[in-house]
């Protein structure tokens, strides 16, 4: 089956610092989209991406789409402590007809 | 506009006791999502509904895993009977189309003793 790679696997960072992390892939993606866990709620959307190349900005969020179609990441600019969490990218293919498969999520944590 | 409802948010019970789970989407989000999140992975899809049509459950371990979606609105999902091994997060998404992006519930967490 499809495997995502998700690095790093976690993030001790200072408050103010730039992030970055990255999702590599098997096979071909569709679509690429980020998501935001805080402990004890379901993944929250950042981000969706829909086309190779793709550059996309959420605020201090950027993400985007590798040429490749195989591969992800995502910046977050002068982090601030509500940007604790673990994020996590997904990929889909066949145009929707599957599911999303996830990675195993960067865990972000900023000391002040 | 709501989210995606899910309930109960906590569940401790005993092995070999069933469980199950309620999922109200988003309104007018015709695919609904299943999934199972064990401590430190990403989410894993264990069944997906186009309306009541469930159009994915390969990953769904039949023998004891079962899920419904009757009117094509809300969904259960249950397990009969629950091993230790099922202790997860049970997450419950839905999408406007097959091909849109997924907004997930708070999940349903599980503890099996």
């Amino acid at each position: 089956g499809q495997q995502l790679n998700q690095s790093p696997q976690s993030m001790f960072i200072q408050e103010g610092e730039d992030v970055s992390m990255n999702c590599t892939s098997s096979s071909i993606f569709n679509t690429w989209l980020w998501y935001k866990q805080d402990p004890g709620e379901g993944p929250v959307l950042l981000i969706a991406l829909y086309k190779a190349g793709e550059l996309t900005s959420n605020g201090r969020l950027t993400a985007q789409f590798g040429i490749t179609r195989k591969d992800s990441f995502l910046n977050i600019s002068a982090s601030i402590p509500s940007d604790v969490g673990i994020y996590f990218c997904a990929g889909q293919s066949g145009g929707g007809a599957d599911g999303l498969t996830f990675g195993k999520g960067t865990h972000l944590i900023i000391q002040p | 506009e709501a989210g995606v409802v899910q309930s109960p948010r906590y569940k401790i019970i005993e092995k070999k006791q069933p469980v199950a789970f309620w999922c109200n989407p988003i309104s007018g989000h015709n695919t609904l999502y299943w999934y199972r999140q064990n401590l430190g992975q990403g989410p894993e899809l264990l069944i997906r509904y186009e309306n009541e049509e469930a159009v994915d459950d390969s990953q769904l371990p039949k023998d004891r895993f079962s899920a419904e979606r009757l009117k094509g609105v809300d969904s259960t999902l249950k397990i009969q009977p629950a091993e230790l091994g099922d202790s997860a997060v049970y997450l419950c998404a839905s999408s406007l189309t097959p091909g849109s992006p997924l907004f997930f519930g708070e999940g349903s967490r599980l503890t099996v003793l």
